[in-house]
């Protein structure tokens, strides 16, 4: 199975900084058919993950556009242009390109 | 708009079995495969099951194959769960993922709780 090493796993930030958390796979997620399939998440307390960046580098439609996703192969990046306090939770990333779906284990993001 | 209502979570023994359901809304149900996806108390999320449109082919996660089975009815609109011989490590809240080029949309989740 492919391993997500997500990192760091915690990350205190002061409000208006900017953030990146990083994933990199056991194995390139380059599937077959050129796509590559990797998914970040938010996840607030409580609350239902919510999916931020499809494909890499693919916004959800209404997620703002200080996120933005990025990388290839084996190194995947999620950068946050300057943090807002509605950003803390749990970040995870996850690859659908090989069997089965994996995710990271997640990165969680607090103010400081 | 699209909504995920899951529902049947609740507290079995070890040994036991539940059934978990999925009323799904705002889409059309049977275009798309769905999930199903856990997270333990405390812990990350981890992918339990899938379906593709008209339920003829599944898949699962090692650590429940064998034990639970996923299915659909694309007339009602309902993804369901069958969970048999449940243990500990099943303890967790069920989230129902349809899946659009990965998870988009994951429903409320339903907790389920295996202890004696």
């Amino acid at each position: 199975d492919v391993v997500m090493a997500q990192s760091p796993v915690s990350l205190p930030v002061t409000l208006g900084q900017p953030a990146s958390i990083s994933c990199r796979p056991s194995e390139s997620l380059v599937s077959d058919d050129g796509n590559t399939y990797l998914n970040w998440f938010h996840q607030r307390p409580g609350q239902s993950p919510r999916r931020l960046i499809y494909k890499v580098s693919n916004r959800e439609s209404g997620v703002p556009d200080r996120f933005s996703g990025s990388g290839s192969g084996t190194d995947f990046t999620l950068n946050i242009s300057g943090v807002e306090a509605e950003d803390v939770g749990v970040y995870y990333c996850m690859q659908g390109t090989h069997w089965p779906p994996s995710f990271g284990q997640g990165t969680r993001l607090e103010i400081k | 708009e699209v909504r995920l209502v899951e529902s049947g979570g609740g507290s079995v023994q070890p040994g036991g079995s539940l059934r978990l359901s999925c009323a799904a809304s705002g889409f059309t149900f049977s275009d798309y495969w769905m999930h199903w996806v856990r997270q333990g108390p405390g812990k990350g999320l981890v992918w339990v099951a899938r379906i593709d449109y008209d339920g003829r082919h599944t898949a699962y996660a090692d650590s429940v194959r064998g034990r639970f089975t996923i299915s659909r009815d694309n007339v009602k609109n309902t993804l369901s769960l069958e969970m048999d011989s449940l243990g500990g490590d099943d303890t967790a809240v069920y989230y129902c993922v349809r899946n659009n080029w990965g998870p988009d949309h994951w429903g409320q989740g339903t907790l389920v709780t295996v202890s004696s």
